[in-house]
């Protein structure tokens, strides 16, 4: 199956302990999105990334969050020092451009849980 | 700034009947696309159909199909001969056509099949 995976499907973390989640686009894709999911939400934009570059961090906290998408590898969600606030279903898609009529193919997810 | 209301919270429906799932939203923009998702219990992110503003037809994918009205800004699913496995949250989203990243979601809509 050559979809976005995600991993890990849940992620249980104390508060103060780093969380990272990981994204692996779909075969060919370049360009990957970063969400937050809250409960009762819908998806909240965190970060656009293209390989190696951040191109629109725009819905991204200043602090403790940061991505990465290596030349090689899956894209890396990072969030350090985790609050209770931060527990939530994070949600990666890729597309194979980022022309407007690139469809966004979305991964399973990752639930944090804070404890 | 854009935003998108789904009124409904929970909806059901008898196995085998039709639902409406509402949506409205709000834009200045004139042109723009419209999606519904389904988020199954799996949370995977599946796209049930997309709607381009400029498009006056309706778009309509086997049992599903929409009703848009752009002067309205409402953008309601039709689901036709509802099968159980059509239970899920669906969220309402809106997109610049300039962008297929920055998504505007509504807080979704629960349905449930009852056998």
């Amino acid at each position: 199956n050559a979809g976005v995976m995600q991993n890990p499907r849940h992620l249980v973390r104390r508060r103060g302990q780093e969380a990272r989640l990981r994204c692996s686009p779909m075969k060919g894709h370049s360009h990957v999105y970063w969400y937050r999911q809250l409960p009762e939400e819908g998806l909240k934009f965190m970060v656009y990334l293209q390989k190696e570059n951040i191109i629109d961090e725009s819905g991204m906290p200043k602090e403790r969050f940061s991505a990465e998408f290596p030349k090689e590898g899956p894209s890396i969600l990072r969030i350090q020092q985790v609050v209770r606030g931060d527990s939530a279903a994070y949600f990666c898609a890729s597309s194979l451009s980022r022309e407007s009529g690139s469809p966004l193919h979305f991964g399973n997810g990752t639930r944090l849980t804070v404890t | 700034a854009q935003t998108v209301t789904q009124s409904q919270p929970e909806m059901s429906v008898q196995e085998a009947e039709t639902v409406t799932l509402s949506c409205t939203y709000d834009t200045s923009e004139s042109d723009y696309y419209l999606f519904w998702y389904k988020q199954p219990p799996s949370r995977q992110m599946i796209l049930v159909i997309r709607q381009e503003a400029y498009k006056q037809q309706n778009a309509t994918e086997n049992r599903f199909s929409v009703n848009f009205q752009k002067a309205a800004k409402s953008f309601s699913l039709k689901i036709s001969d509802s099968q159980l496995g059509d239970a899920a949250m669906y969220f309402c989203a809106y997109r610049s056509a300039d962008s297929n990243y920055q998504l505007i979601w509504g807080a979704g809509t629960k349905l449930i099949i009852k056998p």
